[in-house]
């Protein structure tokens, strides 16, 4: 069974940019959970979607907003980038709800310059 | 607030004895607690999971305690190997039945042959 996929794996944009991210889960799974990895800040929840739903929200600013499509792919998409959004975006899916083991992306390493 | 902590020092032992990592929390009353290895530059990995009923979970060399009177978690490897080393995270559920999933800061275990 391949593994949950993130694209792209490196990114650099700059200030006032927007970018979206990609995340496939495994095959079967409904959930999808991001998370952004700061060393400060550790790895902070910033939503997560069930069935095309948000079910949950981290504390992130509206500029933070993602999407589930009916074959359970999701992105993620941060408008307005500023320096302090530079961190790895870790996607991690599982089969019903996060209460359940999470499968986890390699992650996108996004660098605002 | 709520409030997890994990040894924020990194943790050195000797190849063959058994490392033990400590998660406290506050404020929070989870259902379940989990626990993930991440090596650097990849997304974090499931361990084990073990929920409030549960005193004591076994997997390989792995053992996880819960003890929610004193609000922590202990997690143990025995026979610890230089393949080990890496930086382990505790994981519970924000609120009940949310789907929040919050996460420690993680402690880097360092085993030297």
């Amino acid at each position: 069974k391949a593994g949950v996929t993130q694209t792209p794996r490196y990114l650099i944009k700059t200030r006032g940019q927007q970018v979206t991210l990609s995340c496939s889960p495994i095959s079967g799974h409904r959930s999808v959970s991001w998370y952004q990895q700061t060393p400060g800040q550790g790895l902070q929840f910033l939503f997560e979607y069930f069935s095309e739903t948000q079910r949950n929200k981290g504390n992130f600013p509206g500029r933070f907003s993602g999407r589930q499509f009916s074959n359970s792919r999701s992105e993620m998409n941060v408008s307005t980038l500023e320096l302090g959004d530079s961190a790895l975006y870790l996607c991690a899916s599982s089969f019903e709800l996060v209460r359940n083991e999470q499968f986890f992306g390699p992650g996108t390493r996004l660098t605002v310059l | 607030s709520q409030k997890i902590e994990q040894n924020s020092e990194a943790l050195n032992i000797q190849e063959g004895k058994t490392a033990t990592l400590t998660c406290n929390y506050t404020n929070y009353s989870p259902a379940y607690l989990q626990w993930y290895r991440q090596d650097p530059g990849r997304g974090p990995v499931f361990l084990l999971l073990i929920r409030e009923n549960e005193k004591e979970k076994r997997k390989e060399r792995l053992k996880v305690t819960f003890d929610t009177t004193l609000k922590q978690s202990l997690f143990h490897i025995t026979a610890s190997q230089p393949a080990d080393s890496a930086t382990y995270l505790c994981a519970l559920e924000g609120s009940s039945n949310t789907g929040k999933l919050i996460f420690g800061q993680g402690t880097t275990l360092q085993v030297k042959p």
